[in-house]
């Protein structure tokens, strides 16, 4: 089953403006990170933001973590054409010895040059 | 740091067929997992090893699979009288404490 759910599902723009796309979940969590996939190869973590934190940066992405709406948002400023990729959220219920990570279904992002 | 690396890349095999993967996962990494995932969808869960001990197991996962960890170290994925239905993109990671994961590229598997 899939905890995460993105939203859009696909967004299409073009090259320098910003895309936002947004993450719900169900349960509580103790992280929730965002991956990216690029066609036919594996996941690259972008970015982790803690239960107790409210936002964070790194480098041209923003992420916010609203844990009473159990939702996220991931911000890529200033896009590029190589930023195109399916963005997917992903969160990781409490500590201790059983320790997963759970997926949604992904945003497809096309930056058009 | 090398990579998680898995093999093989492609595989396409003949329905009731039994198939193995394998991931290496980055050496010093004690959390290994395996996903599955199909055109259009987010990796889903199947297991998950902490060193050698298979900790969990999706219960969406059927008896025809199987996966190892012996030592700890390399994993092995198996599926036994493949289904038109396995076919999918296999991919493993790893990773320690409550790190991010690092995946590998995955295993595209195609039943015929």
């Amino acid at each position: 089953s899939q905890q995460g759910e993105e939203d859009p599902q696909a967004l299409s723009i073009q090259e320098g403006e910003n895309a936002t796309m947004n993450c719900s979940y169900k349960t509580s969590i103790n992280n929730l990170q965002w991956y990216r996939q690029n066609s036919g190869r594996g996941l690259v973590h972008l970015i982790l933001i803690r239960s107790n934190e409210r936002e964070k940066h790194s480098g041209r992405l923003r992420v916010t973590l609203d844990t009473s709406k159990k939702s996220s948002s991931l911000l890529i400023t200033a896009s590029r054409a190589a930023d195109t990729a399916s963005y997917f959220c992903a969160t990781a219920r409490s500590g201790g010895s059983n320790y997963k990570l759970t997926f949604g279904k992904g945003t497809l992002l096309t930056v058009n040059p | 740091d090398t990579g998680v690396s898995q093999d093989p890349r492609h595989k396409i095999t003949k329905r009731g067929q039994n198939v193995t993967f394998r991931c290496d996962p980055i050496s010093e990494h004690n959390r290994l997992y395996w996903y599955r995932q199909t055109l259009g969808q987010g990796p889903e869960f199947l297991t998950y090893f902490q060193n050698e001990a298979q900790l969990e197991k999706s219960r969406l996962l059927s008896d025809r699979f199987s996966a190892e960890r012996p030592k700890g170290s390399f994993s092995t994925l198996e599926i036994q009288r493949t289904e038109q239905g396995d076919s999918a993109m296999y991919l493993c990671a790893s990773g320690y404490a409550e790190s991010p994961l690092h995946f590998g590229n995955g295993t595209r598997l195609t039943v015929t």
